[in-house]
């Protein structure tokens, strides 16, 4: 059965620190990975990644992909208080634009 | 230009009414998405409409769970005889191409079965 986990749960940490958030996928037929954030209700899209090894980055966010090991992962270096969030990740695959969330982490910064 | 919108925003209703859910998404984006988001979950995926295609509803709970697309524009999310597990966020999204990457989604609309 497909699924997605994310690790960790939860997380809470000061102005300035680095964060790593991960995502693992057991999926038949993967296409695709992406991450979201939400603050209150609507998500906001941050990447998709599809390739493996290869880096997506806006500002002080990265993600990547490793297919081989199956995981992805969100860095978010110098964290600032507007990073508190649920940061979710979905996959989908191929034949099909449906996507699948895990049930997300939720990352308190403290100033 | 305005995003996607929903409504209501909130929504209390008893157990055993019908209720219904509206979700205009941007105008022109072909694919349009519900998803449902109870507490402290993930969001769970209900049903998928792009363009003229039939929908993909592999996602929807029960058959208490219906939605229309008219027009290929605004899109309706039926719940019958709601049940207390309805309650959850409902998310709407709709996008331009096929990928998310042009996803938007609107603000939700909160459901209270009581």
């Amino acid at each position: 059965e497909d699924k997605v986990v994310q690790s960790p749960l939860s997380l809470v940490v000061h102005e300035g620190d680095t964060v790593t958030l991960n995502c693992s996928y057991e999926v038949t037929n993967f296409r695709s990975l992406l991450w979201y954030k939400q603050e209150k209700k609507a998500p906001t899209f941050l990447f998709m990644l599809t390739s493996s090894g290869i880096e997506k980055k806006s500002g002080r966010l990265s993600s990547i992909l490793d297919k081989k090991e199956l995981f992805s992962i969100l860095n978010i270096t110098a964290t600032q208080t507007g990073d508190s969030a649920v940061y979710l990740c979905a996959y989908s695959t191929s034949g099909t634009y449906k996507y699948i969330f895990g049930t997300g982490t939720r990352l308190k910064v403290l100033a | 230009g305005a995003g996607v919108s929903q409504s209501p925003s909130n929504k209390v209703t008893e157990k055993g009414k019908d209720v219904e859910l509206r979700c205009d998404p941007i105008s022109g984006h072909t694919a349009l998405y519900w998803y449902r988001q109870s507490l402290g979950q993930g969001l769970e995926f209900l049903i998928y409409f792009q363009g003229n295609s039939a929908p993909d509803k592999s996602g929807l709970p029960s058959d208490r769970f219906s939605a229309e697309r008219t027009g290929g524009s605004v899109s309706t999310l039926t719940i019958q005889r709601t049940q207390q597990e309805d309650s959850a966020v409902y998310l709407c999204a709709s996008s331009l191409y096929r990928g998310p990457d042009t996803q938007y989604f609107g603000p939700g609309t909160r459901l209270t079965v009581l």
